[in-house]
């Protein structure tokens, strides 16, 4: 199970932290994935992180980069996506996904809304 | 950065009718691609993976074929439920998706 949460609204220019929850597998084994849904567009991936033992390495897609990190408190079991400068483009349902164990995770997705 | 061309962009037919979706790799992915049911509200849920293989619980009339750089989606018999968009995805590196289909019912 993928729990998101933090989305909302915001400034463009402004800041915000999402955060995603996971149980029901060995989260720390896990290469998580942001993926995101603007308005009335299809699915374009957000970036990734790694597990720690294959070295916890991050990337991000074009539009993203520079301005969102990706993180993992595998204590916490939880991903983090830090957007930093939001764009009005930036406004999408955000979602956390990872395949593992031959199973398909999905969290149920968090609006963020960047509007002035 | 590996892109995907998915097509139609959208699509009306009949209940029982037969519907093949295209997606495109613009390099060799192998059968690194997944095909997605995406339907408003919800999160996209997994039909295909690995190409060609049917996700546990997936309906039979839902196929995928293809390897390399040409993939389809095949709906063998479209039923009211299968109203949603569509999307490929590669995952050879980091993930790719098509631009998707949306299926309705004509």
């Amino acid at each position: 199970l993928l729990v998101e949460s933090g989305g909302g609204m915001v400034k463009p220019e402004g800041s915000l932290r999402l955060s995603c929850a996971a149980s029901g597998f060995t989260f720390s084994n896990a290469w998580m994935s942001w993926v995101r849904q603007a308005p009335g567009k299809g699915l374009e991936w957000v970036g990734r992180i790694k597990a720690k033992a294959d070295g916890g390495t991050t990337n991000y897609a074009a539009p993203v980069k520079g301005r969102f990190t990706i993180s993992r408190d595998d204590s916490k079991n939880t991903l983090f996506l830090q957007m930093n400068s939001l764009k009005t483009e930036d406004t999408a349902v955000y979602y956390c996904t990872t395949y593992y164990g031959d199973i398909d995770y999905w969290g149920q997705g968090t609006l963020v809304t960047v509007s002035s | 950065d590996i892109q995907m061309t998915q097509s139609p962009p959208s699509l009306s037919a009949s209940v029982g009718d037969r519907v093949t979706i295209t997606c495109q790799a613009s390099q060799d992915i192998d059968n690194y691609l997944k095909w997605y049911q995406h339907k408003a509200g919800k999160a996209p849920k997994l039909l295909i993976y690995r190409a060609s293989n049917l996700e546990r619980g997936v309906p039979s009339r839902f196929r995928g074929s293809g390897s390399g750089t040409d993939f389809t989606l095949t709906i063998s018999s479209l039923q009211p439920e299968d109203v949603a968009t569509y999307y490929c995805q590669q995952h050879v590196d980091v993930l790719t998706f098509g631009g998707g289909t949306k299926v309705e019912i004509k």
